[in-house]
């Protein structure tokens, strides 16, 4: 069984702090997305990272794939309360394209 | 381009009942999936498909079932309704390594 774990599952920060997100399995993985997804809508992707050891960069948004190719973090300077949402990383197995996602962590942007 | 659409939105079900929710792509995409995704957490696999004729399960298909006649349509069928099932769906289709997802059905089993 192939498991992705996201911590923390919540977290409320003050505006301007930084904040890093994680996402770990004992499985390797093709490839990892990062989503956003928003109440009452389905999750928006934000990146794709393929190669172990890659590192993306989206405006304040920083996303790694561990070497191993079966972790990654997403790390956000400066937080602004436009970033509150629910953030999904996903999984993409070698297998058939079988994607799974991880159990998503809460973030709260106070002004 | 619709994209990735669902019906319906909403529905309420009867525990017991049977009900199919429709999931429809005019992106061609080969590669296609439904989740669940209950209050506050993270989606859960039910079945994809990589073509038409092919379906397998992921994470959580028990009390589901899948068919793929068409490239376009990937309809999911709940027989004999439980309150576990109560839960957002979401049908997505994948190009590449980017998940289109649709708007969504709101579930409830009573």
């Amino acid at each position: 069984t192939q498991l992705l774990e996201q911590s923390p599952q919540f977290l409320s920060i003050q505006e301007g702090e930084n904040l890093t997100v994680y996402c770990n399995s004992s499985s390797v993985f093709s490839s990892l997305q990062w989503y956003r997804q928003e109440p009452g809508e389905g999750p928006v992707l934000l990146v794709t990272v393929v190669t172990g050891g890659e590192v993306k960069k989206l405006k304040r948004l920083t996303f790694q794939f561990g070497d191993a190719r079966k972790d990654s973090s997403l790390h956000i300077t400066a937080a602004q309360p436009g970033d509150t949402g629910l953030y999904l990383c996903a999984g993409e197995t070698s297998s058939a394209s079988k994607i799974i996602f991880g159990s998503g962590t809460r973030l709260s942007i106070r002004p | 381009n619709a994209g990735v659409t669902q019906t319906p939105k909403f529905h309420i079900l009867k525990i017991g009942q049977s009900m199919t929710l429709q999931c429809t792509q005019d992106m061609n995409h080969n590669y296609m999936y439904w989740y669940r995704q209950d209050p506050g957490m993270g989606l859960k696999l039910i079945y994809y498909s990589v073509g038409a004729g092919i379906t397998d399960k992921g994470e959580v298909p028990n009390g589901y079932n899948v068919s793929r006649s068409t490239t376009e349509d990937f309809p999911l069928r709940l027989e004999l309704a439980a309150p576990s099932q109560t839960s957002v769906y979401f049908c997505a289709s994948l190009t590449g390594s980017e998940q289109f997802f649709g708007p969504g059905t709101r579930l409830t089993v009573l």
